[in-house]
């Protein structure tokens, strides 16, 4: 069964820590994605990669950054967390797919943040 | 810019209801349309998909039809049961091509509850 895994359900952090969140895919997908979920907000996109090494700013990435050494692995960094980046993140990752119709995202479980 | 708007929640509804959550869409190019459904706790999951109007996703007794007239993609099931319980998100993904990279854009997501 082709997975996306996070690597922390739950995870309680410091004001000002530097935050590392972890997201592994195992189907050799070329894009991956980190959304952030807020009630009445829905997902909004922080960073997205299309490739090794390669990233892109979603709709809200200020505060975070993002790090893709190796295909399967997307890191996102909150440099200084901070409380207002408390929220569910979720990682996803899909096939490349220029010029043919979408197909959809596969979604890891989610790593619930708590910044106090 | 593209974008997706669902019904407000939350839905309360009795188990064996006829369940709809509207979606509408607006879109700059030509979208695939999509449902997905998070049960509390997890992850997001692909519930249906439609690539071209007039395509009917359906799955787990939900269907959805593509309206390019209307630019819908109502989501509806017969007979709702408590374990369809959780958060439904619309979304839409252009093709790829130029700096797009086929993202999901979500709507903000419509809480359904089934009591027994």
């Amino acid at each position: 069964d082709v997975k996306v895994t996070q690597s922390s359900r739950y995870l309680v952090k410091r004001t000002g820590e530097k935050v590392f969140l972890e997201c592994v895919q195992d189907m050799d997908h070329e894009n991956m994605f980190w959304y952030r979920q807020d009630p009445g907000l829905g997902l909004r996109l922080i960073y997205f990669s299309y490739d090794v090494k390669m990233k892109e700013k979603g709709d809200i990435p200020e505060g975070y950054s993002v790090s893709r050494e190796k295909k399967e692995r997307f890191s996102l960094i909150l440099e200084s967390a901070s409380t207002n980046q408390t929220s569910m993140y979720l990682c996803a990752s899909s096939l490349w797919d220029l010029g043919v119709p979408g197909e959809g995202y596969t979604f890891g479980s989610g790593t619930r943040l708590t910044v106090v | 810019g593209d974008s997706v708007t669902q019904m407000e929640g939350p839905v309360t509804l009795s188990e064996e209801a006829f369940l709809t959550i509207n979606c509408t869409y607006t879109a700059t190019g030509y979208p695939s349309l999509f449902w997905y459904v998070q049960y509390p706790g997890e992850g997001l999951q692909l519930l249906l998909k439609a690539t071209k109007a007039d395509d009917k996703g359906s799955n787990k007794g939900f269907e959805a039809t593509y309206r390019k007239e209307t630019t819908s993609f109502h989501l509806e099931k017969g007979s709702v049961q408590v374990s369809d319980s959780a958060v439904y998100f619309c979304a839409l993904r252009i093709l790829a091509g130029g700096t797009s990279y086929g993202k999901l854009t979500f709507g903000q997501g419509t809480i359904l509850t089934v009591h027994p």
